[in-house]
């Protein structure tokens, strides 16, 4: 059974910081790995998403990789908005049933 | 780009009533819509699968008789959440599964009085 874990569950930063947040998944036989954000009370946004033939992505100032053999993925924001203050979910979509499995995810407060 | 439209958005009703969400498939067929819920602090998870023209599949732990979903039509998947009580309140969220991953409805939150 795929298990999604990531580290650190909440993380507080100053403004204009660069900071790393991890994803950690069990089976390495994905399709595909996605990056959400999740603002208090609203939907997912999708960020980035990974095909498991790739090694990362990037977008704006995001920027995420995928390591499928040791079951890793890390998400990159560079120059940490205020705006960026949410909560970002690790999601995996399995080989097997392809629906997606979802990480505790982590909670971003930038502060100004 | 795949889109899929969910409604509605958010509803709040009294504990005993139906609450019904539907999830349209604005611009391709879906055959496959899978369904999450998500309770307060805690993260997203698989309740259902629903399949164009056969029985929805359950998580286990998650009751069908009190979930149900009617996936009729190749652009329609709907969950009715039958004699709703506040434990039942959580967001609920649809993706198909074609044709591009990652696509979500906008989810709908359900609060139960």
């Amino acid at each position: 059974k795929q298990e999604v874990t990531q580290i650190p569950a909440a993380l507080s930063v100053p403004e204009g910081e660069n900071l790393v947040l991890n994803c950690s998944f069990t089976d390495s036989a994905i399709y595909n790995l996605q990056w959400f954000r999740q603002d208090p009370g609203k939907g997912l946004t999708s960020l980035l998403l990974i095909q498991s033939s790739q090694r990362e992505q990037t977008s704006g100032r995001l920027n995420a990789s995928l390591d499928k053999s040791s079951g890793r993925s890390t998400l990159y924001i560079a120059a940490s908005q205020p705006g960026d203050s949410a909560t970002y979910l690790c999601a995996v979509q399995s080989n097997y049933g392809q629906n997606f499995v979802f990480g505790p995810g982590t909670r971003l407060s930038v502060l100004p | 780009g795949a889109v899929v439209s969910q409604h509605p958005s958010w509803v709040i009703c009294k504990s005993g009533t139906s609450v019904k969400i539907e999830c349209r498939s604005l611009d391709f067929q879906a055959t496959t819509m899978f369904w999450y819920r998500q309770f307060p602090k805690q993260s997203l998870m698989l309740m259902a699968t629903s399949n164009e023209g056969s029985k929805a599949t359950y998580e286990q732990g998650v009751e069908k008789d009190k979930f149900l979903i009617n996936h009729a039509s190749l652009t329609l998947s709907t969950l009715t959440v039958t004699s709703a009580h506040p434990e039942d309140s959580s967001f609920y969220i649809c993706s198909p599964l074609n044709p591009a991953p990652g696509v979500f409805g906008s989810g709908t939150q359900l609060s139960v009085l």
